[in-house]
């Protein structure tokens, strides 16, 4: 199994700021990686998938990159609305694994 | 719109049993793979099941392998997860979940419903 490991647990970053949330594989995954925001009582939301690419209807202060083993998600300018808690997840190999998520909050 | 929307859950003892249902609109379903990811109680995700397009492959994770089943049917546009032989660790909430791209059972999840809370309790 991949084991996704997130950093850091917990970003305290100040609205209109810039967050760098991280995302590491155990082994290499390519591009199968997606990340997803979650807010409290809600369904996680797609965000990217293969490593980089928005979905449908994501602003564009959202950005991914990397690829293997190394993957990060940046906000560019953080909105009150970006405050949530966020996975990451391999979809390279079975099982499906995620990471264990990185909560963002205010500052 | 693309819809989910999961029904089944409730409290249910140790041992027992209890199907989950996710009803799906707004897309062809039976182009694509569907999978339910669970979310125990302030933890983090956790796939659970995978089933191809047409029925014909089907995952699971070592947790619930031989214990939970998953099925659909396409003339209902409605998965389904059978759990037997509940335990207390599966307690969660349960989110059906679609496929990016049709035809394939592995890929991002770009749907998902908004989960329904099983709890296993005697």
């Amino acid at each position: 199994e991949i084991v996704m490991t997130q950093s850091p647990a917990t970003l305290s970053v100040s609205p209109g700021e810039r967050a760098t949330l991280s995302c590491r594989a155990s082994q290499s995954v390519s591009s199968n990686l997606a990340w997803y925001q979650q807010k409290p009582g809600q369904a996680p939301r797609l965000l990217i998938y293969g490593a980089s690419t928005r979905a449908t209807g994501i602003p564009a202060r959202f950005s991914g990159s990397g690829s293997g083993t190394e993957f990060t998600l940046t906000i560019s300018s953080l909105q009150s609305e970006d405050f949530a808690v966020y996975y990451c997840q391999q979809y390279n190999n079975w099982p499906i694994t995620f990471g264990q998520g990185t909560r963002l909050e205010i500052k | 719109q693309v819809q989910l929307v999961e029904s089944g859950g409730g409290v249910v003892q140790p041992g027992r049993s209890l199907r989950l249902s996710c009803a799906a609109s707004g897309f062809t379903f039976s182009s694509y793979g569907m999978h339910w990811v669970r979310q125990a109680p302030g933890k983090g995700l956790e796939w659970v099941a995978v089933i191809s397009y047409d029925g014909s492959n089907k995952y699971y994770a070592d947790s619930v392998k031989g214990r939970f089943t998953i099925s659909r049917d396409n003339s209902k546009n409605t998965l389904y997860l059978q759990m037997n032989s509940l335990r207390a660790e599966d307690t969660a909430v349960y989110y059906c979940a679609k496929t990016a791209v049709q035809g394939v059972s592995v890929d991002a999840f770009d749907i998902w419903g908004q989960g329904t809370m099983v709890t296993v309790s005697s």
